[in-house]
């Protein structure tokens, strides 16, 4: 257990729909990334997030967009839904913004129908 | 823009074997590198990681790493595998700004009784 909660485990939608992951990182840390695993991308980084502040971007889609709290739990938003967007979405945390080994939650696998 | 490659998709041994996953990056500054495990349905678990100093770094589960800078190489090692092994592995290079992580492609471990 790497201490990275993700929910929900499973998430069906049909095309067209938008929702919401949430991820709460391990205790102390400050920095969540968001990453996306499908069959035909690999594991590709979208976004991460420092205390609340947006550090860097990757291959994130204008319809997809997260956020972090003051509480340090983050969300990522999905919205109209396409049937690519079916993936593993992984959530990571760290201590700091930079050279800091990352812990993986245990993703949420989504299903667009 | 950095890269990494696994070149083996898939491989498999025999369990009391011994084990290497080859992995190659692509990047302009001195990298820092991490192995992780995924075992099915699971999520990323961190195997080792390579920051500075010593070119042989140990990680959980028996397993080790080399990194060879004139070979940009971090190919993962260990010296007896067990039925347990079997999963995919992931090498990843950090990047600076952030450390977000560029993935490899995987290898898929498969360990015959």
């Amino acid at each position: 257990d790497s201490g990275v909660t993700q929910t929900p485990k499973h998430l069906i939608t049909a095309t067209g729909q938008r929702v919401t992951l949430r991820c709460s990182p391990r205790s102390g840390d400050l920095s969540v990334y968001w990453y996306q695993q499908s069959l035909d991308q690999g594991l590709q980084f979208l976004i991460q997030y420092y205390n609340g502040e947006e550090r860097a971007k990757g291959n994130i889609l204008e319809r997809f967009s997260a956020q972090q709290f003051p509480d340090l739990h983050s969300e990522l938003n999905l919205s109209s839904l396409e049937l690519g967007d079916s993936a593993l979405y992984f959530c990571a945390s760290s201590v700091g913004d930079g050279t800091y080994e990352q812990y993986f939650g245990p993703g949420t696998r989504l299903t667009v129908t | 823009a950095q890269s990494v490659t696994q070149p083996d998709i898939h491989i498999t041994v025999s369990e009391g074997a011994s084990l290497e996953l080859r992995c190659n990056y692509s990047y302009g500054a001195t990298p820092y590198l991490f192995w992780y495990v995924q075992s099915p349905g699971q999520g990323l678990q961190l195997l080792l990681k390579y920051f500075s100093g010593d070119t042989l770094v140990q990680g959980i589960k028996g397993f080790e790493a080399e990194f060879k800078r004139s070979q940009s190489s971090f190919n993962l090692r260990k010296p007896s595998v067990h039925w347990s092994d079997a999963a995919e592995y992931f090498c990843a290079v950090g990047a600076d700004a952030g450390n977000m992580l560029t993935f490899g492609g995987g290898t898929r471990l498969m360990v015959k009784p």
